[in-house]
């Protein structure tokens, strides 16, 4: 599973509440990735992180936000959660010197009320 | 924006039976498409990828093409069992991938009838 732990596993919480979600890795990897999983759209992806303090947006960050201020851990916040924001939440990691290939956390299942 | 467009959104095969599973991608320069398998209420699992500079790629029951000119790549899995019932979904990379920002496709729930 790569070392990839993600943290709440669920979540209800309620609209206009912070919520923030934790990404903790134990193996070093650089590259580290949050997505969102929704019925019928995939996973699309709203933040990623490419080293310590250096992230970048995806292409639904509308809404979130990230922090890396360490390697093994990558925080996604929802500053003031919305209820189109109840989702599946994956963290993924990108294994150096193997390419390009994504292992996926266990992921958080959200609820905002 | 780049797209990843993923058919059929269901497939129902008896045991025994090919699937295949079909993706098409915008973006010219990505260079990397990876399939995803995932169980219900499990993390998404690789199963297998392919990489621009090859056009196919088999792993015993399943099998990955890929088309550069026309933009599309192709999942198939042989003599399917009930345990590959799962969701499938395909990506590809952004770009040429150095962020490893995949994009991915709406997915495949395939079912297996024993």
């Amino acid at each position: 599973d790569a070392g990839i732990t993600q943290s709440p596993r669920h979540k209800v919480t309620e609209t206009g509440t912070p919520v923030t979600l934790r990404c903790h890795q134990t193996e070093n990897h650089r590259y580290m990735y949050w997505y969102r999983q929704d019925p019928g759209h995939g996973l699309r992806l709203i933040h990623y992180s490419y080293g310590v303090k250096d992230t970048d947006k995806g292409e639904v960050s509308d809404g979130y936000s990230v922090s890396r201020s360490k390697t093994e851990d990558f925080l996604l916040t929802l500053e003031s959660a919305t209820s189109s924001q109840t989702s599946v939440y994956f963290c993924a990691i990108r294994e150096t010197g193997r390419g390009n290939e994504q292992f996926f956390g266990p992921g958080t299942r959200l609820t905002v009320l | 924006g780049e797209n990843v467009e993923q058919h059929p959104s269901t497939l129902s095969v008896q045991e025994g039976d090919s699937a295949v599973i079909k993706c098409t991608y915008s973006d010219s320069a990505s260079n990397y498409f990876p399939w995803y398998k995932q169980e219900l209420g499990k993390r998404p699992q690789l199963i297998i990828d392919i990489r621009s500079n090859v056009g196919e790629k088999k792993d015993q029951r399943i099998a990955v093409t890929l088309n550069k000119t026309a933009k599309h790549f192709s999942l198939h899995i042989t003599e399917t069992q009930p345990e590959d019932s799962a969701v499938y979904f395909c990506a590809a990379s952004q770009g040429s991938g150095n962020t490893g920002k995949l994009i991915f496709g709406q997915g495949t729930t395939l079912q297996v009838k024993p």
